[in-house]
């Protein structure tokens, strides 16, 4: 099973309007790392926010949130106020506890243009 | 404050032959991981150096090794290229507390393309 699954391929939002960009988790694990990245054409991965599994209130990025809905192994992303600059890859991540490593899994991202 | 980089940025080779990869850390930085993202999809971890040692490895074959050099640098090897292996090759590094908020910094990649 896919540890990390996005729904949607591409979004489109309005200059200066919120999106939610959806992504659901799977893992037996109870501690576990939830992170958003954003991925411009340039191909550099920018680390946007984290969520811990046992973080009791919602992480907060500036213009990102993140929507932690632990029961649903839900964490969507919102962006607020969206910017032309925003128009990029977005990719949601998960690190599991049990690693003793760092692996990150990925979902297969979410195109985001924001329109003028 | 310098962030990862990845050196070459654009790489062009035919089946058959080996390619080496190049990786600086973060500052502050000592554990290095590889990710492998083909076309339209998401990253897929290769491995992960931590103190000159694999730590921990992906579903990718052996003909991937690498390397942690003594100042936390690193290098992706892959030996026999396939035209499968065309992919941007990303490096992240990360302090090695090994805590779940360890967040994993992104260098800009090399793009890889097999002939």
């Amino acid at each position: 099973a896919q540890k990390i699954t996005q729904t949607q391929p591409g979004m489109f939002v309005q200059e200066k309007e919120a999106v939610t960009l959806d992504c659901t988790y799977d893992t037996s694990d109870p501690s576990y790392g939830l992170f958003w990245y954003k991925q411009p054409s340039s191909g550099e991965m920018i680390f946007l926010i984290y969520q811990g599994s046992y973080d009791q209130q919602n992480a907060t990025e500036g213009r990102y949130s993140l929507n932690f809905q632990k029961a649903r192994k839900s964490a969507n992303l919102v962006i607020s106020a969206s910017q032309l600059g925003d128009s990029a890859m977005y990719f949601c991540a998960m690190r599991e506890g049990k690693d003793t490593g760092n692996q990150f899994y990925f979902g297969t991202g979410t195109s985001l243009t924001v329109i003028p | 404050d310098a962030g990862v980089t990845q050196s070459p940025t654009h790489l062009i080779k035919t089946r058959g032959q080996q390619v080496t990869l190049r990786c600086s850390p973060k500052s502050g930085h000592d554990t290095v991981s590889w990710y492998q993202q083909a076309l339209g999809q998401g990253p897929q971890f290769i491995f992960q150096y931590y103190e000159e040692e694999e730590r921990q490895r992906g579903n990718f074959p052996d003909r991937f090794s690498g390397h942690q050099f003594p100042n936390y640098s690193s290098e992706l090897n892959v030996n026999a290229l396939l035209l499968g292996d065309s992919a941007l090759y990303l490096c992240a590094s990360s302090p090695g507390t090994g805590i779940l908020t360890d967040t994993q910094y992104f260098g800009p990649g090399t793009r890889l393309t097999v002939l």
